[in-house]
């Protein structure tokens, strides 16, 4: 079964300044997508970014970009100018091709320094 | 932009009774799922549901749970008797396909089960 994992429960930044979350997954399989979703406090789960492993390309959505690096089985969320409004918690999810349920990780706690 | 609603927002029960838990998927999507996350924990895959039946179904859902599209909008989650452990925050999630952008999974705001 595939897993999913973010090895900081907890990180923090100032604003305005650059953060990196990791994800870890293991899988055999080699088409699958990978996801992060942000949990603000009122707990609603909002996508931020997705990434299809067929595509070399990071993806990108504005001030959120991934380091996608298929071999070694990371995913880690960079966020650039960090604002108040992106403390959350973010979860990594990974989901095989086909009709599959997405597989979560345990979230990492951002919190955003003024 | 369309969303995934989901009713109630809160529900309180006494342990043994029945709750309905309601969502209603983005129109055109074809892929329904029930999550559940027991707080500080990680959200964890109860059902999914395509062509009015369940696709595939973890551990979790047990006979205590059920799951019916009555009609051609809403999508439910039937708990029929209630325990202690199933207090937890209920997302439901819909998709377009599988492939693509339609597989990105949409997210209710959630149903806050407590069960006393």
């Amino acid at each position: 079964a595939q897993t999913v994992t973010q090895s900081q429960p907890e990180m923090s930044v100032q604003e305005a300044e650059t953060v990196t979350l990791s994800c870890t997954y293991d899988t055999s399989e080699s088409d699958y997508y990978l996801f992060w979703y942000k949990q603000p406090p009122s707990r609603q789960m909002i996508l931020v970014i997705r990434q299809e492993a067929y595509k070399q390309q990071n993806a990108t959505e504005n001030r959120f970009s991934v380091n996608f690096q298929k071999a070694a089985k990371s995913f880690s969320l960079k966020i650039s100018d960090s604002q108040l409004g992106d403390a959350a918690m973010y979860f990594c999810a990974y989901r095989n091709s086909g009709n599959t349920p997405l597989v979560f990780g345990k979230g990492t706690r951002l919190s955003v320094i003024a | 932009e369309p969303e995934v609603t989901q009713t109630p927002s809160h529900q309180v029960t006494q342990m043994g009774q029945e709750v309905i838990l309601r969502c209603v998927p983005i129109s055109n999507h074809l892929y329904f799922y029930w999550y559940r996350q027991i707080l500080g924990q990680k959200v964890e895959f109860l059902v999914s549901f395509y062509n009015n039946e369940i696709s595939e179904k973890s551990e979790i859902f047990d006979d205590q749970f059920s799951v019916e599209r009555p009609d051609g909008s809403n999508f439910t989650l039937k708990i029929r008797s209630t325990k202690l452990e199933d207090s937890a925050m209920y997302f439901c999630a819909s998709r377009e396909g599988t492939s693509g952008t339609r597989g990105t999974q949409y997210f209710g705001p959630g149903t806050r089960l407590l069960v006393l």
